[in-house]
């Protein structure tokens, strides 16, 4: 079992659906963070949080450090939303999840 | 200012070469971590700087893997007898502050071809 989970795997919206994208992990950690990975490949990290909720735009990022779990959102989704998310924890290292490929369809 | 700014962009080399790759962070920052992405697989943690030193190496893959920074700036990561299963994409990261807890701004990337 991975360290770090994340679902779904893969995710097709239409434009302007709300999305979710989950993460679990089980290891402790000193901050949870969520990359966007746009095809050709650079990494944007949108946030980094340790405890409760972030907003920056029309993303949203919260996490229960009790329950090891964090979740992504996505308002008002639009075609350019299309990306690989990912979610990483850091301590000594970082351990990444798998991503997520969402899609957003006009 | 400036990103994080890694060179080569590419690199095919033969197996059994050395390679070295290097990475320039944003200015300032201390510290300094390097990652590898392989095709349809996801991102691997390979090591960490704050300044010059290492203070976890664990994640290289192989003695044949090490990396240097000096001047608390430049990094080179160098694969020695290379392997076609060194072929990835390398990915360097930097931060002002340490221990992954501060956010990270990623390079564009180095693809190495091992034939």
């Amino acid at each position: 079992k991975n360290e770090v989970e994340q679902s779904p795997q893969n995710l097709t919206a239409q434009e302007g659906e709300f999305i979710t994208i989950n993460c679990s992990y089980s290891v402790g950690i000193s901050a949870l963070h969520w990359l966007q990975q746009h095809p050709g490949g650079g990494i944007v990290s949108l946030f980094m949080l340790s405890s409760g909720k972030k907003k920056h735009g029309r993303l949203i990022a919260t996490i229960n450090i009790q329950e090891k779990h964090s979740s992504l959102h996505i308002t008002a989704s639009h075609p350019r939303d299309s990306a690989v998310y990912i979610c990483a924890v850091s301590g000594n290292d970082m351990r990444f999840g798998a991503g997520t490929r969402l899609t957003v369809k006009p | 200012g400036a990103g994080v700014s890694q060179s080569p962009s590419n690199k095919v080399t033969e197996k059994g070469k050395d390679v070295e790759l290097r990475c320039d962070p944003i200015s300032g920052h201390t510290a300094l971590y390097w990652y590898r992405q392989s095709l349809g697989q996801g991102l691997e943690f390979l090591i960490y700087f704050q300044g010059n030193s290492a203070p976890d190496k664990s994640g290289l893959p192989s003695d044949r893997f090490s990396a240097e920074r000096t001047g608390g700036s430049v990094s080179t990561l160098t694969i020695q007898r290379t392997q076609q299963e060194d072929s990835a994409v390398y990915l360097c990261a930097s931060s002002w502050g340490g221990g992954g807890t501060d956010t990270q701004y990623f390079g564009p990337g180095t693809r190495l071809t091992v034939l």
